[in-house]
C-alpha cells in the first residue's frame, strides 16, 4: 500500500546536536511538508517543497533545515540553533501544489530533548 | 489569508450521544474545507472533505459536516458517538482554485467519550 514513513517514531537529542528525522512517502506526490505539533497548538508548518530540488519556509522555519534531492523523501534536520525542538512532527504529502485533494500524513516522529 | 477558529479546544460526551464540533472560518475567496482525526501519537487521517456541490458531506466512520457559507461555518457532526471516537479533530481549509495553495489548520478539538 502506498503511504508516507516517518523515522524514527521516538528520537532523544542531547543539548547542541543536530538531528536528522527520515520521511518518505510512495505515492508519487509532487509536494511534501513538515509539521510542527505541540499541545494546544495545533500544526504549524515548518517547510514545504513543491517539487523537486525546490523548498520554502514556512511559518517556524528558524532552527530547521530540509533538503528534496528526491520527489520521494523529505528529511527534515533540527539543528542546535532550535531552541526548543521537543515536540512531534508530522511529514505530510499532496498530489501537486494545490491542495484540492487535502493531505496524507505519516505516523509522525516524536522529538525529546534530554 | 485564510484562517480557521475552532470555537472548543475540548469536547466531552457520553457514548452513544450526538455531537458536534465547531468551526467557523474566514476567507475572501471560494474555499474547500476539510476534517482530519488524530488518535494518539499517530499522525492525521483524512475523515472528509467538502469541494462543491452538495453542502452536507458524508465521511468515514460515520462523522458528516455541513457547509454553510452564510455562516462561514462548517461543523462536524455524528448521531451517535463510540469510545473508539476518542481523538482530536482539526479543521481545515484551502482557497479554492488556486493554482498553488496550502491547508490551513485549526487548533483542534479533542474529543473524549465518557462511557
Amino acid at each position: 500500500d502506498g503511504g508516507i514513513t516517518q523515522s524514527p517514531k521516538y528520537l532523544f537529542r542531547k543539548e547542541g546536536q543536530n538531528v536528522t528525522l527520515s520521511c518518505e512517502q510512495n505515492l508519487n506526490h509532487d509536494a511534501m511538508y513538515w509539521y510542527r505539533q505541540d499541545p494546544g497548538q495545533g500544526l504549524r508548518l515548518i517547510y514545504y517543497s513543491q517539487i523537486v530540488n525546490d523548498f520554502q519556509k514556512g511559518d517556524i522555519a528558524e532552527g530547521y533545515s530540509v533538503s528534496r534531492e528526491k520527489k520521494e523523501s523529505f528529511p527534515l534536520t533540527v539543528t542546535s540553533a532550535q531552541k526548543n525542538p521537543t515536540a512531534f512532527y508530522l511529514c505530510a504529502s499532496s498530489i501537486d501544489n494545490r491542495a484540492n485533494y487535502g493531505y496524507t500524513f505519516g505516523s509522525g516522529t516524536r522529538l525529546t530533548v534530554v | 489569508a485564510q484562517s480557521v477558529t475552532q470555537l472548543d479546544s475540548q469536547v466531552p460526551v457520553f457514548e452513544e450521544a450526538p455531537v458536534e464540533l465547531r468551526c467557523n472560518y474566514s476567507s475572501s475567496v471560494s474555499v474547500y474545507l476539510f476534517w482530519y482525526v488524530q488518535y494518539p501519537n499517530q499522525g492525521l487521517q483524512l475523515l472528509l472533505k467538502y469541494l462543491s456541490g452538495s453542502t452536507l458531506v458524508k465521511g468515514i466512520n460515520g462523522f458528516e459536516a455541513e457547509f454553510n457559507k452564510s455562516q462561514t461555518s462548517f461543523h462536524l457532526r455524528k448521531p451517535s458517538v463510540h469510545i473508539s471516537d476518542t481523538a482530536e479533530y482539526f479543521c481545515a481549509v484551502t482557497p479554492g482554485y488556486s493554482s498553488a495553495s496550502k491547508i490551513i489548520f485549526g487548533s483542534g478539538t479533542r474529543l473524549s467519550i465518557r462511557p
